[in-house]
């Protein structure tokens, strides 16, 4: 199985701040990643997709990049609505394994 | 619109078997795979597998293998995960979620049902 990693596994931030959350797997993933943004008590949202498409609906303000193992998604000016937790997911192989997420408080 | 609907919450006892349904609206039924995972209390996410309602084809995690059967009932555009011999860490909300795809090669998971609460105690 491909294991995930997420980096901060939490961060405090500012509105207006730039955040950038870090995910590498245990092996080159081709791109094949997802980003999903969730809220407590609500089920998990897709924001990015293969790496840095962006999701039809999502604001502009996220975005991704990266390739092999090493991923980033980054919010360029933080808003109230994106304190939440961030998950990545492969989906270069089955099992689709999810980082442990990344949880993104007011400072 | 397109929607999964999933029922609030079950409590089952450690032994039993809980079934889990999820059902789609709004889009063909046999069109897209549908993922299950789950989030134990305060934890992160994790994928338990999938089902082509087509064709009834399954991945399964291999942590799952032998506990768990994904079904669908293509009449009534429904999806079931059975997880047998609950134990008291199979407690956690139960999601649904349709794949996204593009030319068959899965992207992401963008509809999601609102979680089943599986709760095993004695």
């Amino acid at each position: 199985d491909i294991q995930m990693t997420q980096s901060p596994s939490s961060l405090s931030a500012s509105v207006g701040d730039r955040v950038t959350i870090t995910c590498r797997a245990s092996q080159g993933i081709s791109n094949s990643l997802a980003w999903y943004q969730q809220k407590p008590g609500k089920a998990p949202k897709l924001l990015l997709y293969a790496a840095s498409r962006l999701e039809s609906g999502v604001p502009s303000r996220f975005s991704g990049s990266g390739s092999g193992t090493d991923y980033t998604l980054s919010i360029s000016s933080l808003q109230p609505e994106d304190f939440a937790t961030y998950y990545c997911q492969q989906f270069y192989s089955t099992p689709f394994t999810f980082g442990p997420g990344t949880k993104v408080d007011i400072k | 619109q397109v929607q999964l609907v999933q029922f609030g919450a079950e409590m089952k006892k450690p032994g039993a078997s809980v079934k889990v349904s999820c059902k789609a609206s709004g889009y063909t039924f046999t069109g897209y795979y549908m993922y299950w995972v789950r989030q134990a209390p305060g934890q992160g996410l994790e994928w338990m597998g999938r089902i082509n309602p087509d064709s009834g084809g399954t991945n399964y995690a291999q942590k799952f293998q032998g506990r768990v059967t994904m079904t669908g009932d293509t009449s009534i555009s429904t999806a079931y995960m059975e997880l047998s011999r609950l134990r008291s860490d199979d407690t956690a909300v139960y999601y649904c979620a349709r794949e996204a795809a593009i030319v068959g090669a899965p992207y992401g998971m963008d509809v999601w049902g609102q979680g089943t609460t599986v709760t095993v105690s004695s």
